[in-house]
């Protein structure tokens, strides 16, 4: 099947910047897209999503932004701190699909 | 509380030697999956069961079987594991795939000697 990937495998930042991870995918057809946390020795947790009709939502502290035209998702973290340190995974699915398919994560590091 | 549930969480086994890796969930969803997590290669998708009886093979699904005969439920069989199976297995669970998000459990991390 077609894969999703990330651009950056680590990302530093220093606590209180905005991070942004990318995530590029290459099913034309996805309709669905997840951005997801894993911190150690735990399951994935759902951050936000977002549908193929719209570009950007807004979480707590969260936004996710997609541009169709190029395949690319970026998480934007504002004020980062250190509890965002953690893998971020991107993940798709296309119209009618059951299947989610993971990027390969990117490990975001927060320096106090 | 909300959760999905796997056990056991740690396992080591022989080659060969049957087992099973059970997931439950309380909230009633339709849709479970199965994934295996290994270094470099992301979340793979092993089997997904979108409702009671209802089950379909993943990215992954070699070596591995599943069953759903209730909604809550969905086990994760090896009838016999090999050392390429060792990895960080999790369940997930839904209302469904492409309109909400996937709830996951804790994780399972099998070592196959």
């Amino acid at each position: 099947g077609e894969s999703v990937g990330l651009h950056l495998p680590t990302l530093s930042v220093q606590e209180g910047d905005n991070s942004i991870i990318n995530c590029a995918y290459s099913n034309s057809a996805s309709d669905y897209f997840i951005w997801y946390k894993q911190e150690s020795g735990k399951g994935p947790q759902f951050i936000i999503d977002i549908r193929s009709n719209m570009d950007k939502r807004q979480g707590q502290r969260v936004t996710v932004l997609l541009n169709k035209t190029v395949k690319h998702l970026s998480l934007q973290i504002a004020a980062t701190q250190p509890g965002d340190s953690a893998v971020y995974f991107c993940a798709e699915s296309g119209a009618g699909s059951y299947q989610l398919t993971f990027g390969k994560g990117t490990k975001l590091s927060v320096i106090p | 509380e909300a959760q999905v549930t796997q056990n056991p969480r740690y396992l080591i086994t022989v080659t060969g030697k049957k087992l099973t890796v059970t997931c439950s969930q309380n909230m009633n969803h339709e849709y479970m999956s199965w994934y295996r997590q290994d270094p470099g290669l992301g979340l793979r998708q092993i089997y997904y069961s979108m409702n009671v009886e209802v089950t379909d093979k993943g990215d992954v699904p070699e070596g591995y079987k599943v069953s759903r005969k209730e909604k809550r439920n969905f086990p994760l069989i090896l009838e016999s594991p090999s050392p390429n199976q060792t990895s960080l297995y999790f369940c997930a669970s839904g209302r469904q795939v492409g309109n909400t998000e996937a709830f996951f459990g804790q994780g399972t991390r099998l070592t196959v000697v």
